[in-house]
């Protein structure tokens, strides 16, 4: 079946540091691929999508690129902030339209 | 002006009660969903309706039962708690056609815990 798999957490960064995190996927057929993020105490908020290849997902200075080649969809942003701490969630959603996630990766940003 | 809400926010029982969890979505969404996410954040589908009809369900027990009174709202029935049930329990909604159909929207989840 479908599957994602994200880079182990958790995550320390400075403030201003650049962020990647690595996520795979294996799907049939072609998937829509979101990232998710949790705020501590709060519910999922979509963050990005991309519904094929080659799309870039941007937002809130997030980006990710729709990689078929690589079935990979890697988040990064070039200076993170404190505020974005948070656990991300990479997904994809196939042709039954299940959302299939990762196992979520907790990141800290220190100050 | 919450798209996707959920009640209650907590929630506290003990082993072998019998409890319910409501969501409501006025976005307008034909399709809605209940994830379930465990005490290391994994989450997984349980169920979804579309147009009050189940159209997902996977490995859960019969002990969970949602139900679909209209298209805006679906809850669930969890009979006879076990400690295993804690979690927070996430709903979510898309719509079906249209633009962006393939993105899912959610609700701030449900934390239960079963003492």
């Amino acid at each position: 079946g479908d599957s994602v798999t994200q880079m182990e957490g958790p995550v320390t960064l400075s403030e201003e540091a650049f962020l990647t995190i690595n996520c795979t996927y294996t799907a049939t057929g072609y998937p829509s691929l979101f990232w998710y993020v949790q705020y501590p105490g709060e519910g999922l908020q979509l963050l990005l999508k991309a519904t094929k290849a080659d799309d870039k997902g941007s937002n809130k200075g997030f980006e990710a690129t729709y990689r078929k080649e690589t079935t990979s969809f890697h988040l990064e942003k070039g200076s993170v902030q404190v505020s974005d701490s948070a656990v991300y969630f990479c997904a994809l959603s196939g042709s039954d339209q299940k959302l299939v996630f990762g196992q979520g990766t907790r990141l800290t940003i220190n100050p | 002006d919450t798209a996707v809400s959920q009640t209650p926010k907590y929630l506290v029982t003990q082993m072998g009660n019998d409890k319910s969890i409501k969501c409501e979505q006025n976005l307008g969404h034909d399709t809605m969903y209940w994830y379930k996410q465990d005490s290391k954040k994994f989450l997984k589908i349980m169920f979804s309706y579309n147009n009050k009809e189940l159209i997902i369900n996977e490995t859960v027990p019969n002990r969970f039962s949602p139900k679909s009174p209209d298209k805006a709202h679906l809850n669930l029935h969890i009979n006879s708690l076990e400690l295993g049930d804690s979690a927070v329990y996430f709903c979510a909604s898309r719509r079906t056609s249209g633009s962006g159909t393939d993105t899912q929207y959610f609700g701030p989840g449900t934390r239960l815990t079963v003492l």
